[in-house]
Parts: C-alpha cells; sequence; structure tokens
C-alpha cells in the first residue's frame, strides 16, 4: 500500500522567512496531494491541494509542487505569520481521494 | 458549510470496556471516515463506508469495527478497550472529489 514520508517533523522560522515541508510517496499510482492545517485542539483542514496532472499551484501565500518523476511534493509557505503556526499534513491517495494515507505530519512554529 | 458533530469529545474507559464513538454529519455526504491520531504517526484510516451498510477496512482495522445503518451517522466501536487504543479519533466526510472535513475529535483515554 501507500505511504508517506514527511519531512522535517519541526520547522521553527523567523516571521516574514519562508517554509518549505517535504513529503515522499511510494505508490506510482497516487495522483490526488492534499495538504491540511491542523490548529490546536481542532480537526484538520484542507489548505491546498495539487493532482497528477499539474506541477505546480498556488494561493496567495502558499504553493504545492508535484515532481510525479521523483514520487515527491511539498508545501511551500512565503511571508510567514505567526499565525501560520499549527501541525501540517500531507497526504496521498488515487484519483478520487479515497482512503487518503497521511504524513506523520509537520509542528511549524513562526518566531515573531 | 458541511458540518460533522463527533460524541462523545472526551471520554476516559478502563481495559476491556467497549465504548462506542458516533459521528452525525447534517448533509447526505457519502463517504464516512474514521482516523486516529498518534504522535509520530499523523492520521491513520481505521474504517471507511461508502453508503448505508457499506463499509470497508482502512490499515489499522484490528480490535475496531463499525456501524452505518443511517447516511448521517457513523459509528465506531471498540469492542473491548485495550491501552494502544488511547487517541485522538476523527470522523471526517468526503466532501468533494478528494477533500475532506474533519470534525473537531473525539479524545479517549483508556486506563
Amino acid at each position: 500500500g501507500e505511504n508517506v514520508e514527511q519531512h522535517p517533523s519541526t520547522l521553527s522560522v523567523q516571521e516574514g522567512d519562508s517554509a518549505v515541508i517535504k513529503c515522499t510517496y511510494s505508490d506510482s499510482a497516487s495522483n490526488y496531494f492534499p495538504w491540511y492545517k491542523q490548529e490546536l485542539g481542532k480537526g484538520p483542514q484542507l489548505i491546498i491541494d495539487i493532482r497528477s496532472n499539474v506541477g505546480e499551484k498556488k494561493d496567495q501565500r502558499i504553493a504545492v509542487t508535484l515532481n510525479k518523476t521523483a514520487k515527491h511534493f511539498s508545501l511551500h509557505i512565503t511571508e510567514t505569520q505567526p499565525e501560520d503556526s499549527a501541525v501540517y499534513f500531507c497526504a496521498a491517495s488515487g484519483e478520487y481521494g479515497n482512503k487518503l494515507v497521511f504524513g506523520a505530519g509537520t509542528i511549524l512554529r513562526v518566531k515573531s | 458549510d458541511a458540518g460533522i458533530t463527533q460524541s462523545p469529545r472526551h471520554k476516559v474507559t478502563e481495559t476491556g470496556t467497549p465504548v462506542t464513538l458516533r459521528c452525525h454529519q447534517t448533509e447526505n455526504h457519502r463517504y464516512m471516515y474514521w482516523y486516529r491520531q498518534d504522535p509520530g504517526h499523523g492520521l491513520r484510516l481505521i474504517h471507511y463506508s461508502y453508503g448505508v451498510k457499506d463499509t470497508d477496512k482502512g490499515e489499522v482495522s484490528d480490535g475496531y469495527s463499525v456501524s452505518r445503518s443511517k447516511t448521517e451517522d457513523f459509528l465506531l466501536t471498540l469492542e473491548s478497550a485495550t491501552s494502544s487504543q488511547t487517541s485522538v479519533y476523527f470522523c471526517a466526510i468526503s466532501v468533494s472529489a478528494g477533500e475532506l472535513f474533519f470534525g473537531e475529535g473525539s479524545r479517549l483515554t483508556v486506563l
């Protein structure tokens, strides 16, 4: 089955700097790659996703890149703000998103 | 907006006792999921449902059973709770192609 590895497990950045979180996956048939943000005491919330027919997707300060050949994808957050502090999860699945397999998560701390 | 209510939100129980967690959605989404979240493991799928009385196992289904007798309700049962089942349990619904919407979680402690 699918296996998703996520790095780093913790990341501290200064406010205004960029943050990058990387994930690799094992199943070449996977073609849906979402990113979730989880704030303390809440459920994860989708912040951006990408499908295999696209190499990059951007939404304001966040962007995701996908390299299907290397089987890795990354989350980029620019101009980080204190409210970006949270746990971020990457995930992978087949086309319809059923049975998403998640990475272990990255704790992002933005220091002001 | 999709709405999910999980109950109970917190529960402390003893080893060997049965526990049922409930997930209720306010819309008629077909797919519902139960995940558990543990430090260092992220979210792992326990069971999921693709319709009334249609369920299937996820990657960590041992020791858990589920039932879905109505579209809006998805129950997760631990027949005989063990300390390894201490975790935070999240219910989720598939609201569009791929996107999962999660509930607030149920924190279970098994002593």
